[in-house]
């Protein structure tokens, strides 16, 4: 039992690239987050989704897309990297909704664009 | 909107008890949840209060009281290990889906 994983674990990414960052998670859960966190702040909701082929805004999710062709999965995508991208991202899932509130997260994705 | 603050760091010697505090104001609240992050590492969950009171685990306690919009974790006999940052995060009662996090706490302890 892996729990959340993503891919990769690091990224270097000049101005205008693209790139897809990969969550997986084999605890059957029904929701799954995208996180960002930059230095010396929490984390902050980008996208989120509630079930396979459902997606859902976040509090910042200008400049990112997701999908969630299966359950298991949950994919975020940059269509054209901007410096202000540089964070630390961070997949998450939780149950469905009787204990939502337990979130388990991945290791995190180090993306910097220069 | 939403907003949560905590200190910023927080200091404590191995063995000693410290609290972490909490305060939120939001546009609609369904519970407060903790998270712990170590250097480098993932938050990993610690407990919830959707109810005021306090909730125990172990050596950690959590503790809510919506009337005051405060809550606070305990954490008592202090290991080395629980040098880590600690964070609150409220769910949005309009959007069971959301959740926001406070800025963190840096719990540092030493020997």
């Amino acid at each position: 039992n892996a729990g959340v994983t993503q891919t990769p674990k690091f990224r270097v990414l000049k101005t205008g690239q693209s790139m897809t960052l990969l969550c997986a998670q084999d605890m059957n859960h029904e929701y799954m987050y995208w996180y960002r966190q930059d230095p010396g702040m929490g984390l902050r909701l980008i996208h989120y989704s509630v079930g396979e082929g459902t997606t859902a805004k976040g509090e910042v999710p200008d400049g990112y897309n997701v999908s969630r062709l299966k359950k298991q999965n949950f994919l975020l995508g940059l269509e054209s990297a901007a410096p202000s991208q540089t964070s630390v991202y961070f997949c998450a899932s939780s149950l469905s909704q009787g204990s939502i509130y337990t979130q388990y997260f991945g290791p995190g994705t180090r993306l910097t664009v220069l | 909107g939403q907003s949560l603050e905590q200190p910023s760091e927080v200091t404590a010697v191995e063995g000693a008890i410290v609290q972490i505090n909490c305060t939120y104001q939001t546009s609609g609240f369904y519970g407060l949840s903790w998270y712990q992050q170590h250097d480098g590492g993932a938050p990993t969950f610690l407990s919830y209060n959707a109810l005021d009171g306090l909730e125990e685990t172990g050596r950690f306690s959590s503790f809510l009281s919506r009337s005051d919009s405060y809550g606070y974790l305990l954490l008592q006999e202090l290991q080395m290990k629980d040098s880590a940052s600690y964070f609150c995060a409220v769910r949005d009662s309009g959007n069971f889906n959301k959740f926001y996090f406070g800025s963190g706490t840096k719990l540092n302890v030493k020997p």
